[in-house]
């Protein structure tokens, strides 16, 4: 059964802790994403990733870290830098290359920092 | 700066009519837009795409127009069903540069369908 599993499902972090959120797909796709979503407003991408051991920034990527050192794996940190870090975090996947740009998304981690 | 803006933060509308969702673009580089629906507390789902080449899409219900002139797109649901209601996103990409596969998100549409 291909998709992409987020995991926990909540997480809960006291301020100046740095969390991992997990990404993991297995549908052998080239490129991955992580967006944050905050009340009210659409998803904003904060890193992006074309290919194995190559990421590259998002809009608004300050505050976070990822690594690409498998293909089906993106894990993000949110460290102590990132000045609101309460939302919740949405992995995605897509096929890098062709005319399909067509995303696929994880469940979505939520997380709450206190 | 919101490059991809939808005006209308909710929509409500009679089971059976038709909901018509809207999304306005200001890069002139976007050349394939898609809509997303989804669920609270959920990942969004895709619904349907089109390519800057063409003016319309169609897959079963839902209907996606492209009027690149005016740099604006719509979905249409028609009937609308209760289970439709959810929040929809539009989304954009270019293919060409460094942005290449990036999707650029709107705010949202929250659809409300009732029976």
């Amino acid at each position: 059964d291909g998709g992409i599993t987020q995991s926990p499902k909540y997480l809960f972090r006291k301020e100046g802790q740095n969390v991992t959120l997990s990404c993991e797909q297995n549908l052998n796709h080239d490129a991955m994403y992580w967006y944050r979503q905050d009340p009210g407003q659409g998803l904003r991408l904060i890193y992006y990733s074309q290919i194995v051991n190559d990421f590259q920034k998002g809009d608004i990527a300050e505050g976070y870290s990822v690594s690409r050192e498998k293909k089906e794996s993106f894990p993000l940190t949110v460290t102590s830098a990132q000045k609101n870090p309460t939302a919740f975090y949405l992995c995605a996947s897509s096929m890098a290359g062709g005319g399909s740009y067509e995303q696929y998304f994880g469940p979505g981690t939520r997380l709450t920092v206190t | 700066d919101q490059q991809v803006k939808q005006n209308s933060p909710s929509l409500s509308v009679q089971e059976g009519r038709i909901s018509i969702l809207n999304c306005d673009y200001t890069n002139s580089m976007f050349d394939y837009f898609l809509w997303y629906k989804k669920y609270p507390a959920e990942g969004p789902t895709f619904l349907i795409s089109i390519s800057s080449i063409k003016d319309k899409n169609e897959d079963g219900r839902f209907t996606v127009f492209l009027n690149k002139s005016a740099k604006h797109l719509s979905l249409h649901i028609v009937p609308s069903q209760p289970g439709d209601s959810a929040v929809y996103f539009c989304a954009a990409s270019e293919s060409l540069g460094t942005s290449y596969g990036k999707l650029t998100f709107g705010q949202g549409t929250i659809l409300t369908v009732h029976p």
